[in-house]
């Protein structure tokens, strides 16, 4: 029954090859998130889809590409991956788009790049 | 300046005691405050939002300063499975849904 989910755990990888996350919702929830928690904590916004709609498409480079088949997944594929791109990412969803919704986050992709 | 910016701590206190976190923002037009609180190798999740006029949950009070953009959290009577890192939230006013994570507040309750 968990609400956000994402696969895979972990992953370790090494420098240059391309990786995909998975995320899913069983919430109904109407928006979703993918989020990059640094090795300093930092949680940044990375993109968020609406409906299916990019919405947010924050200042990541074009190896990130996020894609929403439908409203309860959003996957992220990375390609080329750099050393830097090693952090904790997170997906997350809420009901709808707008100030005072409440976010609800996967338990977290632990990506190293060797 | 940063967007959010909070102390990281840690802060070590003993079970019983009061704690308080503060946390400011940058941008006056910001319109949504929270308190996410993540613990050691999970996910965030929502503790309380922070209204104009404060609020409390429990254990939990959150305060709001618009003025001196300035927002805090207090916890009474901590316990040890109080510990975790306390994340402050804003929303961007130039784009609502957006929010902003201030880098947390590590505590540490100890017995």
């Amino acid at each position: 029954d968990t609400a956000v989910s994402q696969t895979p755990k972990y992953l370790v990888t090494q420098m240059g090859n391309d990786k995909s996350i998975k995320c899913e919702q069983n919430l109904g929830h109407d928006t979703m998130y993918w989020y990059k928690q640094d090795s300093k904590k930092f949680l940044k916004i990375m993109f968020s889809y609406n409906n299916k709609e990019l919405i947010i498409n924050e200042t990541v480079p074009n190896r990130f590409s996020p894609k929403s088949p439908d409203k309860a997944h959003l996957n992220l594929h990375i390609n080329s991956l750099e050393l830097g791109d090693s952090a904790v990412y997170f997906c997350a969803s809420s009901q709808g788009w707008g100030a005072r919704e409440t976010q609800y986050f996967g338990p977290g992709t632990r990506l190293l790049v060797l | 300046r940063k967007e959010v910016e909070q102390d990281p701590g840690p802060f070590n206190v003993p079970e019983g005691a009061t704690v308080a976190f503060n946390c400011t923002y940058s941008n006056s037009a910001s319109q949504s405050f929270f308190w996410y609180r993540q613990d050691c190798r999970k996910e965030p999740k929502l503790l309380m939002s922070v209204y104009s006029s404060g609020n409390e949950d429990g254990r939990f009070t959150a305060q709001l300063n618009r003025a001196s953009q300035y927002i805090s959290l207090l916890i009474r009577d901590s316990k040890l499975s109080d510990s975790a890192t306390y994340l402050c939230v804003v929303n961007n006013p130039s784009n609502t849904g957006k929010l902003i994570f201030g880098q947390g507040t590590t505590l540490q309750v100890k017995p």
